[in-house]
């Protein structure tokens, strides 16, 4: 059972727009990741944070920024989709482990289509 | 840079049938392995996590084992059944920011 949601789950859009994924989680957890995944492929970090006002980008370079103003709460603005933004964004969250040992709970994602 | 492969990248199997998912990954400083279940049109979905200094983890049907030295990790899966049909991923936590990185999954169908 999901305690993390995104919206939308699809979305269609030309290019252009600026777009806002959402994403919330009721678990509580300090940490919260975005990833980005292509059909049969791996997913790759695009930005992270560890707690409210702490963002930090992630391994893949991403035209994206992410905002944590509330601990429950991570969305993803693209100022300007384009082409190649079409891919499935995947949020994930896991509580604070002083080992960094704790799992992470994903969402069922949002595919976006960029036309 | 770590990078973690997984081979084969799908595997078809009978009902009933054991069977052994592979995962390897390039730096041994790990500070844990994990494997994650991923549904079509989904997001994934915790199975195990093994802590570096462990060797194995068990959940129901599922065992994981590591062994740094090596590089590897498997998927143990007992007596499978057509609901276990799904994509397996392994992530390695690694690096000063300790970030999993993925591999790109084994799909598995299992056959009723």
């Amino acid at each position: 059972e999901a305690d993390i949601y995104q919206t939308p789950r699809y979305l269609v859009i030309g290019t252009g727009k600026k777009i806002t994924l959402e994403c919330s989680q009721t678990m509580g957890h300090d940490k919260m990741y975005w990833y980005q995944q292509d059909p049969g492929m791996e997913l790759h970090l695009i930005h992270y944070s560890y707690g409210v006002n702490s963002t930090e980008k992630g391994d893949l370079s991403s035209e994206s920024t992410v905002s944590r103003i509330r601990t429950e709460h991570f969305p993803l603005t693209l100022e300007s989709a384009r082409p190649s933004h079409t891919s499935q964004y995947l949020c994930a969250s896991s509580e604070y482990s002083a080992s960094f040992n704790s799992p992470l709970h994903f969402g069922n994602g949002t595919r976006l289509t960029v036309t | 840079k770590q990078e973690v492969t997984q081979i084969p990248a799908a595997l078809s199997v009978p009902e009933g049938e054991n069977l052994v998912l592979n995962c390897s990954f390039t730096d041994s400083a790990i500070y844990n392995l994990q494997w994650f279940r991923q549904d079509p049109g989904k997001g994934l979905t915790s199975l195990l996590l093994i802590q570096s200094s462990q060797r194995e983890q068990t959940s129901g049907r599922l065992n994981a084992s590591l062994d740094k030295s090596s590089g590897r990790s498997t998927l143990y899966i007992a007596a499978s059944q057509p609901g276990d049909s799904a994509t397996y991923l392994c992530a390695a936590s690694s690096g000063s920011a300790r970030q999993l990185t993925f591999g790109s999954g084994t799909q598995l169908t299992v056959l009723p």
